[in-house]
Formats: structure tokens, sequence, C-alpha cells
């Protein structure tokens, strides 16, 4: 059974940082694109970061780019995002989401951490 | 980045009902469409990818079409399950962007 396990959310004052991270079992990791995708407090649904198979590519929307860095352990089967600087609007549940048949598309989802930034 | 508007944004129906959502893109996006169901307190489902082809597992009472700029997607008769909030998403390019989301209720 395919499975993706978020942890790391938090609550976290403004100016903050957190590392958050995806195991996953189930699939053959290295082989798909990996994404994170984020849902503000009664919100919709907003991409935030994909990386490629090898880690080479990444690609960030633009209210977290120079902030968040997305990465990926193959060996340990693992998806992360650093998140620095953090700001009011990135409270959150934050989902890890694996790639279908094209990059961009979300086939299987976690079931979410939380990261919430308040003072 | 490529804007992806719902429509509605709300809609009540019953059991049995046929139901039509639409998603229009801001720019052409070929068939790179995608069709999500959230229920309250779970992640995403994917339900459709490239416009209309049925993710594994998923009913065929779900049914998607369009390309370019315009899509639907139909529920050909509601069942109590498919009570729940449905998001289009493109996956033309970066930044993915999905729609604001349609919110589907019960009657």
């Amino acid at each position: 059974e395919v499975q993706l396990v978020e942890s790391g959310g938090a609550l976290v004052q403004p100016g903050g940082s957190l590392r958050l991270s995806c195991a996953y079992s189930g699939f053959s990791f290295s082989t798909y694109w990996m994404s994170w995708v984020r849902q503000a407090p009664g919100k919709g649904l907003e991409w935030v970061a994909s990386i490629s198979q090898d880690g080479s590519d990444k690609y960030y929307v633009d209210s977290v780019k120079g902030r968040f860095t997305i990465s990926r352990d193959n060996a340990k089967n693992s998806l992360y995002l650093l998140m620095n600087s953090l700001r009011a609007e990135d409270t959150a549940v934050y989902y890890c989401a694996r790639g279908g048949s094209a990059k961009g598309q979300f086939n299987c989802w976690g079931q979410g951490t939380l990261v919430t930034v308040s003072s | 980045d490529i804007q992806m508007t719902q429509s509605p944004a709300s809609l009540s129906a019953s059991v049995g009902d046929r139901v039509t959502i639409t998603c229009r893109a801001s720019q052409s996006i070929s068939y790179s469409l995608n069709w999500y169901q959230q229920k309250p307190g779970k992640a995403p489902k994917l339900l459709i990818y490239t416009a209309s082809t049925l993710e594994s597992g998923v009913p065929s009472r779900f049914s998607g079409s369009g390309s370019g700029t315009d899509f639907t997607l139909t529920i050909s008769s509601l069942q109590p399950e498919d009570f729940a909030t449905y998001y289009c998403q493109q996956s033309y390019r970066t930044s993915y962007t999905f729609g604001q989301g349609t919110k589907l209720e019960i009657k």
C-alpha cells in the first residue's frame, strides 16, 4: 500500500524556521516527482514546490521563493521542506504529494501536517 | 501565472442528480487539467487527470471533458459519498494552480 506520512508541523513565531518531512512507503520513491501543497484554514489548495526524481530540478511558487527549500533523500525515502522567514500567511496544512504520469499531477497525498505561524 | 476559475462556488443537489462543475483557464492549457475531491479534514484525492482520464479506482459516474481553456467535471448520478469539495488544477506549467473549489452540498 502506498503511504505518505508528513511530520514536523508546529507553532512557530514569525521570522522563524521549520523543517517538514515526508516519509513514503509502498512505491519506488526515486522514480517520481514529489511536491508540497498547502491549504490555509478554510481556504483552497495552493501548490508550493516540486522536485524531480534525482533532485536536480526544483520549482517554487513565487510567494515562497528564497524562503523555502524543497529537497529529498532517496536513500532515506524522504522528502523535506525547509521553511525560513516564516510569515503569518504561511499558516496552513502542508501536504506532500506524489507526481502522476505528468509531474504536475498529484495522485497520492499524505494526511498533512499543520504549520501555524503566530506570536 | 495561469488562473483557474471554477463555477459554481457552491452547489446544492440531491442523491441521484446529475451535476456539472466547470473550470476555465486564463490561457490554453491543452489537456493538462486535473480534478480532485476533498472531504472535510481529509487530503485531496485525484479523480481525473489529463482532462478526461479516470484515476484507477474512481467510480465511472465521474467523467471529465474539455481542452484548451474550458473543462467540465460531471457526476452522472450523485451518491451520498460524493458530497465534498471539488478542485480543478492545471499541470501545464509551474506555478501549478488550482481553482477556488466547488462545494457540493446535499439539498
